[in-house]
């Protein structure tokens, strides 16, 4: 089994700044995979990026990129040039090879300020 | 392409009530899995299936129970429905090849249990 912890149950960022999302997971599978995900108040899931384990290179997508440090098992999300449109709930979360399931973090409420 | 369909978005019950719920996937995707999110216990995996069959299922009891049908379309049925049944149920598809995964998510069925 896995966990996925979140201990920031809040941040705050303003426009055009920089922050970091943490987490931290717990695993003893070798082969798996590590998500965040931005639920805005539409409440649907919105994949924001990925890493598979096995990849030593962060992974990036446009404004949002991960720090991904295997051993200490930690998965932050960095959000560049913040938008008023980034403030949503975040979730972490872990996939293992062997079984098709997402286990969630507890989220991060986001707010974005002018 | 039309994303993952969530219906109903929202429904009212009362206890001991019983509730199906459904869920269209991606048109192409074969694999339908479900979650319940509640404020206290979080995001947590219900069950999924893949081409009919459930491949893999969450720890919770079996008045929860599914079903997916031949063109992918799946359901949820929740029996003899408790307060603490009252959740948004989330629906996911997911898009496989030999090197990516993805899950899309839709939109929720926000359950009320009075």
């Amino acid at each position: 089994a896995q966990t996925v912890t979140q201990s920031q149950p809040e941040m705050s960022v303003q426009e055009a700044e920089t922050v970091t999302l943490s987490c931290t997971y717990d695993t003893s599978e070798s082969d798996y995979y590590l998500f965040w995900y931005k639920q805005p108040p539409s409440r649907q899931m919105i994949l924001v990026i990925r890493q598979e384990a096995y990849k030593q290179q962060n992974a990036t997508e446009n404004r949002f990129s991960v720090n991904f440090q295997k051993a200490a098992k930690s998965f932050s999300l960095k959000i560049s040039d913040s938008q008023l449109g980034d403030a949503a709930m975040y979730f972490c979360a872990c996939e293992t090879g062997t079984a098709s399931k997402l286990t969630f973090g507890t989220g991060t409420r986001l707010q974005v300020t002018l | 392409k039309a994303g993952v369909t969530q219906t109903p978005r929202y429904l009212i019950k009362t206890r001991g009530q019983q509730v199906t719920l459904s869920c269209s996937p991606i048109s192409g995707h074969r694999s339908v899995s479900w979650y319940q999110q509640t404020p206290g216990q979080g995001l947590q995996f219900l069950f999924e299936y893949f081409s009919e069959t459930q491949r893999n299922k969450g720890n919770f009891p079996g008045r929860f129970s599914g079903r997916q049908f031949s063109n992918s379309r799946s359901e949820m049925n929740v029996s003899t429905l408790e307060l603490g049944d009252s959740a948004l149920y989330l629906c996911a598809s997911r898009f496989s090849t030999a090197t990516n995964e993805k899950l899309f998510f839709g939109s929720g069925t926000q359950l009320s249990v009075l």
